[in-house]
Parts: structure tokens; C-alpha cells; sequence
């Protein structure tokens, strides 16, 4: 069972300011690492799709990055005041298909 | 436009059963894998269950196994959770989710609120 671990915590960060979020995966998962965004009281959105693609109408300060398979980030180049948020990776294992998720980073404004 | 409505959530007793809806519209349902997440209160996202498109193969987390049982009706464009012998722990937003591939969700619905309690 793949474990993804996400660091840091909490990020503490002011509007404009980089973000810049981690995800380590137990063992490689390839390029097959997604990213998503929840706000308070709302469902998760996909940001990020197999480690670096923008999802549908995500903004261009958002991208993502992978290396080795097992080291993704997540990065949001000038924090907009709507992207304090919490983050969460996600993979899923080849066989059985099941879906794992990271256990989130909070984006707090500073 | 896709849409994801969960239905069914409410109160229930330790021990006791809840059967989960969710209705499906603007995606060819009966072309993709269909799964449950759930997210405890102030808590992270888990995956509970999934299911092929055909409804031939379903995976469960080692926590629900044997406990819980995911369904689908293709020609209802329907996708369901039978929730049995249900613990505290179990307590938890429901979301019905979605995706082309199988290995990521691109569409969420907007949850349904389980809470298993006395």
C-alpha cells in the first residue's frame, strides 16, 4: 500500500507570497499524482492531474511537479486571497485500484 | 455540465444501516469507474469503495470491508453505498466522485453527511 505523505502541515504564508507545498509518495507512482484544493464547507477541485497538467479553468499560478516518481510539489507562485485553502495529493495503485490520499496541507494567511 | 447528488445521509445508531444515493447526469455514467470518499469532521479525505463501469469489479478500504457494499444502476445512471453494522467512526461527509481515468476525480458531488451516533 502506497503512503503519501504531504509536508508541511500548516504554511503561513501573506497574499503574493510563493507557496510551495510537498507530497512523498512510499514508493514510486509514476506520473500518476493528482492535486486538489478544498475551501471550507465545499467539495474538493481538481487542480493538478497526473503530476504537472492544470485541470479545466485552474489559474496559471497553480503548477505542479514531480521527480523520481516518489517527490511532488505543488506550487502557487503569488497566493491570491481565494487560494488560502487546504491541499491534498492523491494516487491511485495499479492493482487493486484503490485511491489514496495525502493527509493535506493548510494554506493560512500569515 | 456534470453532476454529482448524494442523498440518503441522517443520524443512525451504532449497529444499525443507511443506504446511500447518488444520482448522475451531463457524463456518460455507464463509461467510468465510480467511487466513494468520505471525510471525517476537521479531517482529511479517504477513499471508502469503488466500482467498474460495468459494476463487475469493487474494491473496498480494509476498514469497510465486509461491512459496506458499493452498487451501481447503469440504467438509473445511479451509484450506491449500503452502509451495515455502521460505527462512530464511520461518521464522515459522503462523497459520490468521478473521473475519465480511474486514477484521479475530476468531479466531486456535495456530500452527504453521515453521523453514527446514540
Amino acid at each position: 500500500e502506497i503512503v503519501l505523505t504531504q509536508s508541511p502541515g500548516t504554511l503561513s504564508l501573506s497574499p503574493g507570497e510563493r507557496a510551495t507545498l510537498s507530497c512523498r509518495a512510499s514508493q514510486s507512482v509514476g506520473s500518476y499524482l493528482a492535486w486538489y484544493q478544498q475551501k471550507p464547507g465545499q467539495a474538493p477541485r481538481l487542480l493538478i492531474y497526473d503530476a504537472s497538467n492544470r485541470a479545466t479553468g485552474i489559474p496559471a499560478r497553480f503548477s505542479g511537479s514531480g521527480s523520481g516518481g516518489t517527490d511532488f510539489t505543488l506550487t502557487i507562485s503569488s497566493l491570491e486571497p481565494e487560494d488560502f485553502a487546504v491541499y491534498y495529493c492523491q494516487q491511485r495503485d495499479n492493482w487493486p485500484p484503490r485511491l489514496t490520499f495525502g493527509g493535506g496541507t493548510k494554506v493560512e494567511v500569515k | 455540465e456534470v453532476q454529482l447528488v448524494e442523498s440518503g445521509g441522517g443520524l443512525v445508531q451504532p449497529g444499525g444501516s443507511l443506504r446511500l444515493s447518488c444520482a448522475a447526469s451531463g457524463v456518460t455514467f455507464s463509461s467510468y469507474w465510480m467511487s466513494w470518499v468520505r471525510q471525517a469532521p476537521g479531517k482529511g479525505l479517504e477513499w471508502v469503495a469503488n466500482i467498474r463501469t460495468d459494476g463487475s469489479e469493487k474494491y473496498y478500504v480494509d476498514s469497510v470491508e465486509g461491512r459496506f457494499t458499493i452498487s451501481r444502476d447503469n440504467a438509473k445512471n445511479s451509484l450506491y453505498l449500503q452502509m451495515n453494522s455502521l460505527r462512530d467512526e464511520d461518521t464522515a461527509v459522503y462523497y459520490c466522485v468521478t473521473g475519465p481515468t480511474g486514477y484521479r476525480v475530476d468531479h466531486w458531488g456535495q456530500g452527504t453527511l453521515v453521523t453514527v451516533s446514540s
